[in-house]
């Protein structure tokens, strides 16, 4: 299995904030990466796929960027409605298309 | 409007069996992959394995080969996920999502099926 691993695994920010959170892939996956956000009781929200393609209707303050092992997200200003939980998962391997352990994005 | 629509909440004994379904509307269900997706009380997402609706081309997660069986009944546009011996650990909330190309991501998400499996 290909695994990936996110850092930081929570980060305390204040609306307005910069955030970036990365996720390296155990082998190389090319650009094929995907970004969720997911609220509580919520089902998660594609937001980046292929590294850095954003999907449709979601704001361009978020940008995904990376290939082969190491990738990042970034919220360019941090608004209240992005304080959730942040996947990445590789899009690489159909073996098993493994998540990362995610990211909480909590207020400061 | 594309969405998928999964069964409702199940209680379970341990041993029991349980099949539980996501039907796709809004789009042609057969040019697209439907995924499984676990997630734990309080943990993250765990990806468990995937269909292709046209001929039923279906992958596990070595995590969950064996322990469940993923299926889809194209006439119906609906895919299933079905254990037949379940267990106290199977407790969690399951999501089935659109995959519309191999290397895409999974662009729409059921509402999800809380599986509660407690003698």
């Amino acid at each position: 299995d290909i695994q990936m691993t996110q850092s930081p695994s929570s980060v305390s920010a204040s609306v307005g904030d910069r955030v970036t959170i990365t996720c390296r892939a155990s082998q190389g996956i090319s650009s094929w990466l995907a970004w969720y956000q997911q609220k509580p009781g919520k089902a998660p929200r594609l937001l980046i796929y292929a590294a850095s393609s954003l999907q449709s209707g979601v704001p361009l303050r978020f940008s995904g960027s990376g290939s082969g092992t190491e990738f990042t997200l970034t919220i360019s200003s941090l608004q209240p409605e992005d304080f959730a939980t942040y996947y990445c998962q590789q899009a690489n391997s159909f073996l098993a298309l493994t998540f990362g352990g995610g990211t909480k994005v909590e207020i400061k | 409007e594309v969405q998928l629509v999964q069964s409702g909440a199940e209680v379970k004994k341990p041993g029991e069996s349980l099949k539980i379904s996501c039907k796709g509307s809004g789009y042609l269900f057969t040019t697209s992959w439907i995924g499984w997706v676990r997630q734990v009380p309080g943990k993250g997402l765990e990806w468990m394995g995937i269909i292709y609706p046209a001929d039923s081309d279906t992958r596990y997660s070595p995590s969950f080969q064996g322990q469940v069986t993923i299926s889809a009944d194209k006439s119906i546009n609906t895919a299933y996920l079905q254990w037949s011996s379940l267990k106290a650990s199977d407790t969690a909330m399951y999501y089935c999502a659109r995959q519309p190309a191999r290397h895409y991501g999974m662009d729409v998400w059921g509402q999800g099926t809380t599986v509660t499996v407690s003698s």
